[in-house]
C-alpha cells in the first residue's frame, strides 16, 4: 500500500497563476482533509470531505477550491494564487471521523 | 469555532531531562489525538485518548485526557535526541467529521 500520496511534491507559481495539487489515498477511506501548515504553527484545515462526491469548508477555504468525483482522490485548487498561499500544504485521509487521520509528504508552495 | 492551545511553543532540553507539554481547550472533544511530525515529513499519530481521566503510556511516553475532555498533557521521561519534532495535538469533532489542531510544540533534545 502506499498510503497517501500527493502530486507535485514542490511547485513555484507566480501570482495570479492556477494549479491543482492532487491527493491519493489507497486504503478505501471515506474522509479527506487538506490542511496548509506555515512556519512555527500547526495545521489549519482548508476544506474536507466526509465522502465520495461531498465537500466542506474548513477554517480557512477562502481562495481555494476542492473536488472529491472519486473515493480515493481529492483534488485542491488555486485559481488565482496569491503570496499569502505560499505554504506547505498536507492531504490525510481517515476511515472514521476522529480516527487515526494518514498523512501525505505534503507540498512545498511557494507564490511570487 | 473550537480552538486548541498548546504550551510551551519552543522547548529545548538536555538528554535525560523530563518534560511536559500541554493541550487546552474551552471546547469538550469527542477524543483527543497527539501527532509527532519530523522536518519535511506529514505527521504520524502517536495517541488516541477517548475517555475524560484517561492515561495512556507508551513506553517513555505518558498521555493524559482531562476529566472534562477539554485538556491534554504529554510526559516524557528521560527524553532522548530521538524525541526532536514538533508535537501536535488534535481535538476530534465526530459529528463535523473534523479536528481541530494546535500549533504543536518544537522539541529539541540536546545529546
Amino acid at each position: 500500500n502506499a498510503g497517501v500520496t500527493q502530486t507535485p511534491k514542490f511547485r513555484v507559481l507566480k501570482t495570479g497563476q492556477s494549479m491543482t495539487l492532487l491527493c491519493a489515498q489507497d486504503m478505501n477511506h471515506e474522509y479527506m482533509y487538506w490542511y496548509r501548515q506555515d512556519p512555527g504553527m500547526g495545521l489549519r484545515l482548508i476544506h474536507y470531505s466526509v465522502g465520495e462526491g461531498t465537500t466542506a469548508k474548513g477554517e480557512v477555504p477562502d481562495g481555494y477550491n476542492v473536488s472529491r468525483l472519486k473515493k480515493q482522490n481529492f483534488l485542491l485548487g488555486l485559481e488565482s494564487a496569491a503570496p499569502s498561499q505560499t505554504s506547505v500544504y498536507f492531504c490525510a485521509s481517515t476511515r472514521l471521523a476522529g480516527g487515526e487521520q494518514f498523512f501525505g509528504p505534503g507540498t512545498r508552495l511557494t507564490v511570487l | 469555532t473550537q480552538l486548541l492551545e498548546q504550551s510551551p511553543q519552543f522547548l529545548s532540553i538536555q538528554e535525560g531531562e523530563n518534560l511536559t507539554v500541554y493541550c487546552n481547550s474551552s471546547s469538550v472533544f469527542s477524543s483527543l489525538q497527539w501527532y509527532r511530525q519530523e522536518p519535511g515529513e506529514g505527521p504520524v499519530l502517536l495517541v488516541t485518548v477517548v475517555t475524560g481521566g484517561e492515561v495512556k503510556k507508551l513506553k517513555r511516553l505518558t498521555f493524559q485526557f482531562g476529566d472534562a475532555r477539554k485538556d491534554s498533557s504529554l510526559h516524557i521521561t528521560a527524553a532522548q535526541p530521538g524525541d526532536t519534532g514538533l508535537y501536535l495535538c488534535a481535538g476530534a469533532n465526530t459529528n463535523a467529521g473534523k479536528s481541530t489542531f494546535g500549533d504543536g510544540t518544537t522539541l529539541t533534545v540536546k545529546p
